[in-house]
């Protein structure tokens, strides 16, 4: 089975602080993605990478950067935390082949911003 | 741009109703088209996809969907729901960078 972690489920940080969300899948996926949830919204894609090194921006990339150094692992970071970028963000992870791959989700990490 | 459609935000059922969510696409090319489901405090998971062959798409738990090209749907069905169908549901199609476009998504509610 694919397993997807995330290094937290639950963050508390202040207005201002570096905020650093780790993603770990262990079945060599190419493609990784974060996205976040908020209720009524749905999920929105903030940046995904298609390989080690390689970052693209998704649709709501402002205010966050991120970071793939191993193929394995993908990381967003909150430059300077704010309290609108309270959210549940979610990882995921996929093959390179076609379109009809299914993507593996974490199970999340629920972020408040105080 | 691509986008996804859910109808209902909030459908609340009793138990051995027959449940019929929503969803339409804005994409009018070949799409490769997704449910999820999210449990209370679990992963987001996959019910079902489709990406050719047979319209009628049968997941897992009883659930199905059917793809309609011509009204740009992919509906979720199932006969009859039950308590622990309780969840929220997210329609999604593939985008050109592999990514998935969401759905708003739908609560279901089941009252046993």
């Amino acid at each position: 089975d694919v397993k997807v972690t995330q290094s937290s489920r639950y963050l508390v940080k202040r207005t201002g602080e570096k905020v650093f969300l780790e993603c770990v899948q262990d079945m060599d996926h190419e493609n990784m993605f974060w996205y976040r949830q908020d209720p009524g919204l749905g999920l929105r894609l903030i940046y995904f990478s298609y390989d080690v090194k390689m970052k693209e921006k998704g649709d709501i990339p402002e205010g966050y950067s991120v970071s793939r150094e191993k193929k394995e692992r993908f990381s967003l970071i909150l430059e300077s935390a704010s309290t609108n970028q309270t959210s549940m963000y979610l990882c995921a992870s996929r093959p390179l082949l076609g379109g009809g791959e299914t993507q593996y989700f974490g199970p999340g990490t629920r972020l408040l911003v105080l | 741009a691509q986008s996804v459609s859910q109808h209902n935000h909030h459908v609340i059922l009793s138990e051995a109703a027959s449940l019929e969510l929503g969803c339409n696409y804005s994409y009018g090319g070949t799409v490769n088209l997704f449910w999820y489901v999210q449990y209370p405090g679990q992963h987001l998971q996959l019910l079902l996809k489709y990406f050719s062959g047979d319209p009628l798409v049968k997941g897992i738990k009883g659930f199905e969907a059917e793809f309609i090209k011509s009204k740009f749907s992919f509906n979720l069905r199932k006969p009859s729901v039950q308590w622990s169908d309780t969840a929220e549901y997210f329609c999604a199609v593939s985008g050109s960078q592999g990514n998935l476009i969401f759905g708003k998504g739908t609560k279901l509610s089941v009252k046993p």
